[in-house]
């Protein structure tokens, strides 16, 4: 079946580093998510990527779709101790939504 | 949004048992779902709980091992059956609202479920 693997596995960074972790799929995505889960919390909607080659940003986050629709990247500039957490990409496709496996954020002050 | 509760928030069961986990959301949705999240792992989708028909469970689970009833467009449970020290995770429910182009999916708190 298809699978969206995330790396990489973990990010260890100091503050106020920049963080980027990267969504590949072995098919054609019709769209990505991204989804933020803290520790000990549950997953939280961040935004969805629709078209081929679609930046969009959230403050600090960048999101993009790659041009052939099978990877994706999350960029975090200047990463504050609150963007502790694992990020998870996801498609959402015939009703259902599959994660991919997910990049853990620890940030050090 | 979604408000979405779930309960129990955790248990610590022994071998052989059954658990039932509910999950009640604020408003009707038509499709709830149910996913497991082992340690340290990212979340794997259980079934899809459609009220009115049987669920629609994914590749590696069994309706024999993980029931499901929706009863109603707020309500489902999920019970996992004849535990072992594997189903030990946290079970999320989940449901989708559209907004324009935009899915959005909304998870419950979860249950975290230790098996001994």
């Amino acid at each position: 079946g298809q699978q969206v693997m995330q790396i990489p596995q973990y990010q260890h960074v100091q503050e106020g580093e920049d963080f980027t972790t990267y969504c590949n799929s072995s098919t054609t995505l019709s769209n990505i998510q991204w989804y933020k889960q803290r520790p000990g919390g549950h997953p939280v909607f961040l935004i969805q990527l629709v078209k081929s080659g679609e930046v969009k940003k959230q403050k600090r986050l960048t999101f993009q779709f790659g041009e052939a629709k099978k990877n994706s990247s999350l960029h975090i500039t200047a990463t504050q101790t609150t963007d502790v957490g694992t990020y998870f990409c996801a498609e959402y496709n015939t009703d259902k939504l599959i994660f991919g496996t997910g990049t853990r954020l620890q940030v050090f002050p | 949004s979604a408000v979405i509760s779930q309960k129990p928030s955790r248990d610590i069961c022994q071998r052989g048992t059954s658990l039932t986990i509910q999950c009640q959301v604020d408003s009707q949705v038509t499709m709830m779902f149910w996913y497991r999240q082992q340690p340290g792992q990212s979340l794997t989708l259980i079934a899809t709980a459609n009220q009115g028909s049987e669920a629609t469970y994914e590749s590696g689970f069994v309706i024999d091992k993980f029931p499901i009833s929706r009863p109603n467009l707020t309500f489902s449970t999920l019970t996992v059956s004849n535990m072992s020290p594997e189903d030990s995770s946290i079970y999320l429910c989940s449901v989708v609202r559209t907004s324009g182009r935009t899915d959005t999916q909304y998870f419950g708190p979860g249950t975290r479920l230790t098996v001994l």
